[in-house]
C-alpha cells in the first residue's frame, strides 16, 4: 500500500524543547517537501529536498532543520529557535506525469505548544 | 508579489444544491493552477491541474475553470454531498512547475448541511 506516512499525528512540545516530525514515504519520489499551514492562510514552505543528502530552505526555515539521508525518509525538526510553532505540518512528495508534477501530501501533524 | 486569493472563505449550502468557489491570482510566469480538497485534519488532494490553454477540466461532480487573461479560476460544484464538507485550495505554479514553485491560496472551506 503505498503512500506518504507523518508521525505522529499530535504533538505537543514544551518551552526550550526540540522535537521531530517523521515523514516517510513508498513510492520512489525522489522529491519531498515540508510544509506548514496555520488557519486561513495558504501553505507555506518550510524545506525541500530534491534528492538524497540535499535540501535547500524555503519561505520559512527559520526555527526549523531536516535531514535526507535515505530517500524514503525526510524528518523535520522543529527547534527551540522556532518561536511560534503551532501549526498543522504537512509533508508531500512529488513525482512527474509528462510536463507537470504532482504533489502528494501525507495527513499532516498537529504541533501545539504545553 | 505572487498571490493567490481565494473567496469566499467560507461557504454552507444545503445538500443537493450546486456552488462556486473563486480564486483570483498574481503569480507570474504562470504554469498551471491546481485545486485541492482538504479534509479537516487530512491532507490535500488532487482535485484538477490546469495548464494556461486549458479552459475547462472536470473530474466527476468538479468542474474547474480557467481564464488566464484575467487571471481567474473557478471551482464548480455539481448536486452538492455531504462528503463535500471540506476546505477547497487553488494553487498556482510557476513556470517550472516545481513544487517549491508553488503559491498556495488560503482556501475556501465549505459546509454542506443535510
Amino acid at each position: 500500500d503505498g503512500g506518504i506516512t507523518q508521525s505522529p499525528k499530535y504533538l505537543f512540545r514544551k518551552e526550550g524543547q526540540n522535537v521531530t516530525l517523521s515523514c516517510e514515504q513508498n513510492l520512489n519520489h525522489d522529491a519531498m517537501y515540508w510544509y506548514r499551514q496555520d488557519p486561513g492562510q495558504g501553505l507555506r514552505l518550510i524545506y525541500y529536498s530534491q534528492i538524497v543528502n540535499d535540501f535547500q530552505k524555503g519561505d520559512i526555515a527559520e526555527g526549523y532543520s531536516v535531514s535526507r539521508e535515505k530517500k524514503e525518509s525526510f524528518p523535520l525538526t522543529v527547534t527551540s529557535a522556532q518561536k511560534n510553532p503551532t501549526a498543522f505540518y504537512l509533508c508531500a512528495s512529488s513525482a512527474w506525469d509528462r510536463v507537470d508534477e504532482k504533489l502528494f501530501f501525507g495527513s499532516g501533524t498537529q504541533l501545539s505548544v504545553l | 508579489k505572487n498571490q493567490v486569493e481565494q473567496s469566499p472563505q467560507s461557504l454552507i449550502i444545503l445538500e443537493g444544491k450546486n456552488c462556486t468557489l473563486q480564486c483570483n491570482y498574481t503569480v507570474s510566469p504562470f504554469s498551471n493552477l491546481r485545486w485541492y480538497k482538504q479534509d479537516t485534519g487530512r491532507g490535500p488532494v488532487s482535485l484538477t491541474i490546469m495548464t494556461f490553454s486549458e479552459n475547462t477540466k472536470s473530474n466527476g461532480r468538479y468542474t474547474a475553470t480557467l481564464d488566464a487573461d484575467t487571471k481567474q479560476s473557478s471551482l464548480h460544484i455539481t448536486a452538492s454531498q455531504l462528503s463535500d464538507s471540506a476546505s477547497y485550495i487553488c494553487v498556482v505554479s510557476l513556470n517550472n512547475n516545481a513544487g517549491n514553485m508553488l503559491t498556495f491560496g488560503g482556501g475556501t472551506r465549505l459546509m454542506v448541511k443535510p
